[in-house]
Parts: C-alpha cells; sequence; structure tokens
C-alpha cells in the first residue's frame, strides 16, 4: 500500500521549534515532489511548503518562510520540516502529501495520497 | 497569490438529493483545479483533479465541471458516506492556495 505517516508533532512553546517526520512507504521518494499542508483547529487547510524531487526547488508560503525548512533524505524514504521560532498561531495539524503529476493539455498536479497528520500545539 | 471562494460554506441536503458546490477563483485558472473530501478525524482525499477527472476508486456520482475561473462540484445523488466538508484548490500557481471548505450536513 502507498502510505505516508508523519510523527513528531507535541506540545511546544512559543520560540520553541519543531522537527516533523514523514516517513513513505509502498513506493520511492527520489521521484515524487511533496508538500506540507497545515489545518488549524476548526479550520480550513493551508499549503505551507513544497518540494522539487532532487529537492533543488522549495517553495514556502509566506506565513512560514524564513522558520519552516522542508528537507528529504531518499535514502530513508523521508520528508521533514523544522519548525523554528513557533508561533501560537501555527498550532494545527500537519500533513505531508504527495504531489502527483498527469499530463494532459497541460501537467495537472494534485495531492495524493496525505499522511493521517500530526497535531502541533504551540502553546506557553 | 490566487484567492479561491466556495459557495454555500455549509448545506444541508437528505439522502437522494442532487447537490451542487461551486467554487471561484480571482483569476482565471484554466483547468489547475482540484477537489478534495475531508470527514471529520481524517485526512483530505482527492475526488477530482483537472477540473473534471475522477480520481481512480471515486464513485461516479461525484463530477466536477468548469474552467478559467468558475468552477463546481455536483454529487449527482448523495450517499450517507458523502456527508463531509468539500474543498477546491488551485494548483496553477504557488502558493498553492484551498477554499476555505463546504459543509455537506443532513
Amino acid at each position: 500500500d502507498v502510505q505516508l505517516v508523519e510523527s513528531g508533532g507535541g506540545l511546544v512553546q512559543p520560540g520553541g521549534s519543531l522537527r516533523l517526520s514523514c516517513a513513505a512507504s509502498g513506493f520511492t521518494i527520489s521521484d515524487n515532489e511533496f508538500n506540507w499542508v497545515r489545518q488549524a483547529p476548526g479550520k480550513g487547510l493551508e499549503w505551507i511548503s513544497h518540494t522539487s524531487s532532487s529537492g533543488s526547488f522549495m517553495f514556502y508560503a509566506d506565513s512560514v518562510k524564513g522558520r519552516f525548512t522542508m528537507s528529504r533524505d531518499n535514502a530513508k524514504n523521508s520528508l521533514y520540516l523544522q519548525m523554528n521560532d513557533l508561533k501560537v498561531e501555527d498550532t494545527a495539524i500537519y500533513y505531508c502529501a504527495r504531489l502527483n503529476t498527469i499530463l494532459q493539455v497541460a501537467n495537472y498536479n494534485w495531492f495524493d495520497p496525505w499522511g493521517q497528520g500530526t497535531l502541533v500545539t504551540v502553546s506557553s | 497569490d490566487i484567492q479561491m471562494t466556495q459557495s454555500p460554506s455549509s448545506l444541508s441536503a437528505s439522502v437522494g438529493d442532487r447537490v451542487t458546490i461551486t467554487c471561484r477563483a480571482n483569476q482565471t485558472i484554466t483547468r489547475f483545479l482540484n477537489w478534495y473530501q475531508q470527514k471529520p478525524g481524517k485526512a483530505p482525499k482527492v475526488l477530482i483533479y483537472a477540473a473534471s477527472t475522477l480520481q481512480s476508486g471515486v464513485p461516479s456520482r461525484f463530477s466536477g465541471s468548469g474552467s478559467g475561473t468558475d468552477f463546481s462540484l455536483t454529487i449527482s445523488s448523495l450517499q450517507p458516506e458523502d456527508y463531509a466538508v468539500y474543498y477546491c484548490q488551485q494548483s496553477h500557481s504557488v502558493p498553492l492556495t484551498f477554499g476555505p471548505g463546504t459543509k455537506v450536513d443532513i
């Protein structure tokens, strides 16, 4: 089965750091692009970061730029999100998701699969 | 940034009803539009990509249409397992953005 499993969430104080992991199984991450998407309690979905298959290109939402860093370890078949200088508003469930692409008239892409998510709570 | 809106924000419907949710982008995204379903406590699941292509394994009662700035998701005959929140998402350009969601309940 193709699966993503996140870990590393927890309670952290404002200004603190946390590193999330996303382990892939059933496929090799080296040929794929990935994203992190978060969801604050009771709120909608917010895309926060993207990595190209090579890891050469990374994109971040303005809300996390300069504080969060996405990385990948193809040997471990895993993705990571290093989160520094955490703020109360970063409290959310964090999902990793593979970006699927299909060439039709253009390169259309969508998130699938998603992990089950890991909860990050930033509070004093 | 491309802003996505959805309407309605919530709706109540009965089993067997035809339900339509609309999604609008504030600039053209051609057909770079996906639809997701999220049930409580679960991760989102893709239903439709490229505006109208049904994801493998998704029931045929779900369909998507539209291009440019206006899109819709239709459930032809609502089933009990379809009660969920539905999100549209544009994949035209970074930052990738989602609509605020439409909650479908009884």
